[in-house]
C-alpha cells in the first residue's frame, strides 16, 4: 500500500523561508501525480493553496510556491507570517482504480 | 460565490446507516466532479470517494468500498453519501469537496458535517 510521507512538524522564524516536502514510501513523486497542497487551521475546513505541482489557487499569496525537489513534491513559504502557522497537507493522484487520491499525514508548521 | 453546505451528520450505532447531503451553489454543479473527504478527530485528511459529472462513474477508498455509496442529483445541485455498516473508525468530519477542472485536485471545500459511530 502506497504511503505519502510528510514531515510531522516544522518550525520557521517570522520572515524566514521553509520548505515542506511530500514523498512516497516507494518511488519518486513527479508531476504525473498532480501534487496539490492544502492549509488547515484548527476547527476550519482546509483551504487549497497549490495544485498541479506549482499553480497557486485563486487568492493565495505568491509567497507560497510549489515545485518538485529531487524525488518529492515541495511547498515553499517565503517570508513566513504568524498566520501561516497551520497544518499543511499534500495529496497525490494515484491514477484510476481504488484509492485514487492519497493524502500525506500532514505537517504542523509553527512560526516562532 | 461557490458554496458547499453539508448536512445529515450525527450519532449512529455501529452497524447503522447514515446519509449525508451536500447542497451546492454558486457554480454549475453538473460540470464538476465531486468528492467526499473525511477527517477523524485529531487526525489528517482522508479521501473517501469521487463521482464524475453525470454520476456514471464512481470510485472509493479501499476501506469504504462496498459500504458507502456516492451519488448526485444534478437537478437539485446536491451530492450524497450513503454510509452503511458503519464502524467506529468511520467517526470523522465529512467534507464535501469540488474537484478542480481536469487536474485531479480539490478546489472548494464545505465546512463539514460530523459523524460519530458509537454505542
Amino acid at each position: 500500500q502506497t504511503v505519502v510521507t510528510q514531515e510531522p512538524s516544522f518550525s520557521v522564524s517570522p520572515g524566514g523561508t521553509v520548505t515542506l516536502t511530500c514523498g512516497l514510501s516507494s518511488g519518486s513523486v513527479s508531476t504525473s501525480y498532480y501534487p496539490s497542497w492544502y492549509q488547515q487551521t484548527p476547527g476550519q475546513a482546509p483551504r487549497t493553496l497549490i495544485y498541479n505541482t506549482n499553480t497557486r489557487s485563486s487568492g493565495v499569496p505568491d509567497r507560497f510556491s510549489g515545485s518538485i525537489l529531487g524525488n518529492k513534491a515541495a511547498l515553499t513559504i517565503t517570508g513566513a507570517q504568524a498566520d501561516d502557522e497551520s497544518h499543511y497537507y499534500c495529496v497525490l493522484y494515484m491514477g484510476s482504480g481504488l484509492s485514487n487520491w492519497v493524502f500525506g499525514g500532514g505537517t504542523k508548521l509553527t512560526v516562532l | 460565490e461557490v458554496q458547499l453546505v453539508e448536512s445529515g451528520g450525527g450519532l449512529v450505532q455501529p452497524g447503522g446507516s447514515l446519509k449525508l447531503s451536500c447542497a451546492a451553489s454558486g457554480f454549475t454543479f453538473s460540470g464538476y466532479w465531486m468528492h467526499w473527504v473525511r477527517q477523524a478527530p485529531g487526525k489528517g485528511l482522508f479521501w473517501v470517494s469521487r463521482i464524475d459529472t453525470d454520476g456514471s462513474s464512481t470510485t472509493y477508498a479501499d476501506s469504504v468500498k462496498g459500504r458507502f455509496t456516492i451519488s448526485r442529483d444534478n437537478a437539485k445541485n446536491t451530492l450524497y453519501l450513503q454510509m452503511n455498516s458503519l464502524r467506529a473508525e468511520d467517526t470523522a468530519v465529512y467534507y464535501c469537496v469540488r474537484g478542480g477542472h481536469g487536474l485531479n485536485y480539490f478546489d472548494y471545500w464545505g465546512q463539514g458535517t460530523p459523524v460519530t459511530v458509537s454505542s
